[in-house]
């Protein structure tokens, strides 16, 4: 069946570096995808967004990649610091009233 | 601003009990979800709706009933409480159509024993 999955489960960087999470999704017609992120808890915090008519998408110390041809999804954390600790989920809608969560990702942060 | 707001935070049942998971908004969005979040898993949607009197099933509805009579309220109701039901349970809410974030509640973390 359709699903969004992640690659890894668990994710540890220093304080500092930039961090990578990535995601994987399988329905070729999603056109819209979002990233979280949920501390311990909390419910899930809106990150950032990315419509398929685009590849790249920046906010604030975050940037989103999409790759339409390997179905793929990442993002990307700048300078990374101790409050990013937390599960980062991608989401993908699968309809207007469908989203389809990842299992998620541990992002830990060593000092 | 409080977003949304979800109650009670905890709640312990027995197994065949009821009991309803409030959820509000203020935020005036139109589609309401809930969501249902098992251990070291995503989340699942359960029921949503689309305005008031308007609801619909989602993944995973059975056990669970809803209805939304105002635009700021979705209560789930959980009539005969099983362990599977043990979860942690979201609440969200987005504007209309699709292609909006859903903004979401910190959680109602419910054990059935």
């Amino acid at each position: 069946g359709e699903s969004v999955g992640l690659h890894l489960p668990t994710l540890s960087v220093q304080e500092g570096d930039n961090s990578i999470i990535n995601c994987a999704y399988s329905n070729s017609a999603s056109d819209y995808f979002i990233w979280y992120k949920q501390e311990s808890g909390k419910g899930p915090q809106f990150i950032i967004d990315i419509r398929s008519n685009m590849d790249k998408r920046q906010g604030q110390r975050v940037t989103v990649l999409l790759n339409k041809t390997v179905k793929h999804l990442s993002l990307q954390i700048a300078a990374t610091q101790p409050g990013d600790s937390a599960v980062y989920f991608c989401a993908e809608f699968q309809g207007a009233q469908k989203l389809v969560f990842g299992q998620g990702t541990r992002l830990t942060i060593n000092p | 601003n409080a977003g949304v707001t979800q109650t009670p935070k905890f709640r312990i049942l027995k197994i065949g009990q009821s009991m309803t998971l409030q959820c509000a908004q203020d935020m005036n969005h139109n589609y309401m979800y809930w969501y249902r979040q098992d251990p070291g898993m995503g989340l699942k949607l359960i029921y949503y709706s689309v305005g008031a009197g308007i609801t619909d099933k989602g993944e995973v509805p059975n056990g669970y009933n809803v209805s939304r009579s105002t635009t700021e309220d979705f209560p789930l109701r959980l009539e005969l409480a099983a362990p599977s039901q043990t979860s942690v349970y979201f609440c969200a809410s987005s504007y209309p159509t699709g292609g909006q974030p859903q903004h979401f509640g910190d959680g109602t973390r419910l054990s059935i024993l």
